[in-house]
């Protein structure tokens, strides 16, 4: 069985532009969740979906948003980069969410200059 | 607010020794997460559980719901158990998962 890939890797970015990752689950789980990672915040929630719907969403500004596409595929977008959202971002994906096992993707490395 | 607590934030131990990490969290959950981390990011998890006690191999990890407190220990540590350990935990409810600071491990042969 196929393990969450996400794509890129890696990614160099310049203040002001946006970015869109990509997160593709494991075949037959329907939630899919996104963290970032940084030195000195360590992992954060940032949303969560299910069947296509955010059901949570953690503390980051508007210029994070995410989607979940019918195949179970999910994208996030950042809009306006800033320094400070330099990080790895995690894609998690698992049957129904944070009560059943969670799968983790490699991460893409977003450098923002 | 949840809050997830972790400790020793750092750990260095000789190979065979036996290594435990601890994890309490403030609120009422459904069921908490050990993760594992090596260099590079990738995380991988390594148990959920909700009640009592799970053993994968030299991987045992323990919670007690009613002190809202989980343990994890490894037996005969090896040198490829370096890494960072991370407990986390949705509140009940809620997907939202809250991380612990995580535990960084050092083995040394």
């Amino acid at each position: 069985k196929a393990g969450v890939t996400q794509t890129p890797r890696y990614l160099i970015k310049t203040r002001g532009q946006q970015v869109t990752l990509s997160c593709s689950p494991i075949s037959g789980h329907r939630s899919v969740s996104w963290y970032q990672q940084t030195p000195g915040q360590g992992l954060q929630f940032l949303f969560e979906y299910f069947s296509e719907t955010q059901r949570n969403k953690g503390n980051f500004p508007g210029r994070f948003s995410g989607r979940q596409f019918s195949n179970s595929r999910s994208e996030m977008n950042v809009s306006t980069l800033e320094l400070g959202d330099s990080a790895l971002y995690l894609c998690a994906s698992s049957v129904t969410g944070g009560n059943s096992p969670l799968h983790f993707g490699n991460g893409t490395r977003l450098t923002v200059t | 607010k949840n809050e997830v607590e972790q400790s020793p934030q750092n750990l260095t131990a000789q190979e065979g020794e036996f290594i435990t990490i601890n994890c309490s969290y403030s609120v009422g959950i459904s069921a908490l997460h050990w993760l594992q981390q090596h260099p590079g990011g990738g995380i991988v998890s390594l148990f959920m559980l909700s009640s009592g006690k799970k053993k994968h191999g030299r991987l045992i990890a323990t919670i007690n719901i009613q002190e809202k407190h989980s343990s994890l220990h490894i037996t005969a540590s090896h040198p490829r158990d370096s890494a960072v350990y991370i407990c986390a935990v949705p509140p009940f409810g809620n997907e939202k998962l809250t991380f612990g600071t995580g535990t960084r491990l050092t083995i040394i042969p």
